[in-house]
């Protein structure tokens, strides 16, 4: 089993550039979550789904958008890239309310 | 937003030593309480999932405990290893309509020096 991958694993962006980040698992779980780790920050969610066909917000939701149209994926979009979205971000997946697996992490820079 | 705090930031111990570090969380809707180990370049890695008050959980070395009344779970680690550094994350889960949510603490960065 790969587990929970990532695409891609680095990407630099230009203000206003727009991407999709794609997140794939293959422990047929239910529940899927996009989290971004900044220095001093900790993890923080930016959207989760507890379902195929389902999203919800986290904590820190602006500036994204999401879509869960199979059970295995998760994307995460930024329709417009700001400087503040530079960060590292994370996908995971769960059984709720288990433990969650965690992706290798996309690094992201956007100048 | 729930507020969950780790203490202390940082710690450096030697090899051998045995150590601890603190979650708190608000005890009131609580569902679960996580705790993840995170070595530098790598992802988050479960330790631990625990939801009763009173929750003690044991793999190897390294044990947690739970106290959802007065809200704090304690991680502790024997022995320390050189292997054992790394960053430790505690998530609190939340109740209610809130379910699947992890909140994360800014979490313990632990040095074992050999």
């Amino acid at each position: 089993n790969a587990g929970v991958t990532q695409t891609p694993k680095f990407r630099v962006l230009k203000t206003g550039q727009s991407m999709t980040l794609l997140c794939a698992q293959d422990m047929n779980h239910e529940y899927m979550y996009w989290y971004r780790q900044d220095p001093g920050m900790g993890l923080r969610l930016i959207h989760y789904s507890v379902g195929e066909g389902t999203t919800a917000k986290g904590e820190v939701p602006d500036g994204y958008n999401v879509s869960r149209l199979k059970k295995q994926n998760f994307l995460l979009g930024l329709e417009s890239a700001a400087p503040s979205q530079t960060s590292v971000y994370f996908c995971a997946s769960s059984y709720f309310p288990y433990e969650q697996y965690f992706g290798p992490g996309t690094r992201l820079t956007v100048t | 937003i729930l507020n969950v705090e780790q203490s202390p930031q940082s710690l450096h111990v030697q090899e051998g030593d045995s150590t601890n570090f603190t979650c708190s969380f608000p005890s009131s809707n609580f569902y679960a309480l996580h705790w993840y180990r995170w070595e530098t370049a790598k992802s988050p890695e479960a330790l631990f999932v625990m939801t009763l008050n009173g929750d003690e959980k044991k793999k190897g070395r390294i044990s947690a405990t739970l106290n959802t009344k007065e809200g704090y779970s304690y991680l502790y680690i024997k022995g320390s290893q050189p292997e054992d550094s790394a960053t430790y994350l505690c998530a609190l889960g939340p109740g209610g309509t809130s379910y699947g949510k992890l909140t994360f603490g800014q979490g313990t960065i632990l040095t074992v020096h050999p």
